[in-house]
């Protein structure tokens, strides 16, 4: 079985900070990983994702993360938090659960504030 | 092109009611999911369509949810008779390769009274 742990529920940042989201995954066979944003009153978005090859994975708006075998963890940073990254984030892990299918696993979410 | 649509954004229900979600895919999605998000919960994986057959329907919670995909292209979710504890987010995603990129409408809020 797989399972996300996102650690803090709610992380506040100052514009202009690091923004560091925590991500801890479980998984018997190689994951791969992804991490979602939701803003406001839309659907999730996908930010990036790990599948295979290089561990350290850019995304979209200035985001990136790196895949740590060792420690089971896909953390999630951005150098300089800006207003418009306030949202709610998730991590999720997916593996091939049978034909076609890569359901994905989801953390709870963290909500993250960003203030002026 | 369009983005994937859930209607109703918010449908507010009674105990016992039956409740019918839609879900319009992207277009050339063979693939289409439907998830719950329960408040202060995680997004739990309901189910999995591969054009028009389940794929996968182990997330489902009982027999009370019914889904379908007619001719694979739009997805329904049936819940009934509705109860409390299926007040939620349901969230619809549709992609084109099975690794790739989900892409998720807004959601359709879901509360039972």
């Amino acid at each position: 079985a797989q399972s996300v742990t996102q650690l803090g529920s709610h992380v506040s940042v100052s514009e202009g900070a690091l923004v560091l989201l925590r991500c801890n995954y479980s998984s018997s066979v190689p994951p791969y990983l992804f991490w979602y944003v939701q803003y406001p009153n839309q659907g999730l978005q996908l930010l990036l994702k790990y599948t295979t090859g290089a561990t350290l994975v850019k995304g979209i708006n200035g985001f990136e993360a790196e895949f740590k075998k060792s420690e089971t963890s896909f953390h999630l940073t951005k150098p300089s938090a800006h207003m418009s990254d306030a949202a709610e984030y998730f991590c999720a892990v997916s593996r091939r659960s049978g034909g076609s299918n890569y359901k994905l696993t989801f953390g709870k979410g963290t909500l993250l504030t960003v203030n002026p | 092109e369009a983005g994937v649509t859930q209607f109703p954004s918010h449908s507010v229900i009674e105990k016992g009611q039956t409740v019918t979600l839609r879900c319009d895919p992207i277009s050339g999605h063979d693939n289409l999911y439907w998830y719950r998000r329960v408040m202060g919960k995680e997004i739990k994986f309901l189910l999995h369509f591969v054009k028009e057959s389940k794929q996968d329907e182990s997330g489902m919670p009982n027999n009370r949810f019914l889904a379908e995909r007619t001719g694979g292209t739009y997805s329904t979710l049936k819940v009934q008779p509705a109860e409390l504890e299926d007040s939620g987010v349901y969230f619809c995603a549709s992609s084109q390769v099975a690794v790739g990129e989900l892409f998720f409408g807004e959601g359709s809020r879901l509360t039972v009274l």
